[in-house]
């Protein structure tokens, strides 16, 4: 079955720099890729999300890159504020054979002012 | 257009009682999903289901833990017989039919289990 891992762990920045975060996938199959972001206490809420038709996207702060052949996506978060920090997940699934979502371990940012 | 809603928000049984956790989906989803997540860990898979079926219950332990989505009413995870172990945040998402498989979440249920 489909394997997600995500790195780092924990990323620490400055604000208003720049915070990437790593996924790699294993079942080629997979086509949907979303990103959730869970303040302490919260609900996982969907960021941004990308599907396998296209290599990038992008919404004001946040982009999201993928790379079919290495298998792997990653999110960036430019310009850095203290209420980005929260656990990020991202997520791999094939759509159209039952939407079972695997998530990866989650990336705690800390976003110092 | 209310989100996905759970209930209760807390829940806290004594070793051996039965929990129940309730899930509606977002209006217009026929798919739920339940996850578990344990403090300061990931979310993990526990089952799949649309409307009166079960379609992957692959992540749910194979004991005390069953699940439904009824034809009417709510889908619900039960936990019989709880040990200080099922204590976790309990998230259940939904999504819409086929083609469309963005999941939307829940605020979880806190199971604690004295």
């Amino acid at each position: 079955g489909e394997n997600v891992e995500q790195h780092p762990s924990t990323l620490s920045v400055q604000e208003g720099d720049s915070a990437v975060i790593k996924c790699t996938y294993s079942d080629s199959a997979s086509n949907y890729f979303p990103w959730y972001k869970q303040e302490l206490g919260k609900r996982p809420q969907l960021i941004i999300d990308i599907r396998s038709n296209v290599g990038e996207k992008k919404d004001q702060r946040i982009a999201v890159t993928l790379n079919k052949t290495a298998k792997h996506f990653s999110l960036h978060i430019t310009e850095t504020q203290p209420e980005d920090s929260a656990v990020y997940f991202c997520a791999a699934s094939i759509n159209g054979e039952g939407f079972k979502t695997i998530f990866g371990a989650g990336t705690r940012l800390f976003v110092k002012a | 257009n209310a989100g996905v809603m759970q209930n209760p928000r807390h829940l806290v049984r004594r070793r051996g009682q039965e929990a129940r956790l309730r899930c509606s989906p977002m209006k217009g989803h026929s798919h739920v999903y339940w996850y578990r997540q344990l403090p300061e860990e990931g979310l993990k898979f526990m089952v799949y289901l649309q409307k009166e079926n079960i379609i992957d219950e692959s992540g749910m332990p194979k004991e005390r833990f069953s699940a439904e989505f009824p034809k009417e009413g709510p889908s619900i995870l039960r936990i019989q017989q709880v040990v200080r172990g099922d204590s976790a945040a309990y998230f259940c998402a939904s999504s819409q039919d086929r083609g469309r498989g963005t999941q939307y979440f829940g605020p979880g249920t806190r199971l604690t289990v004295l």
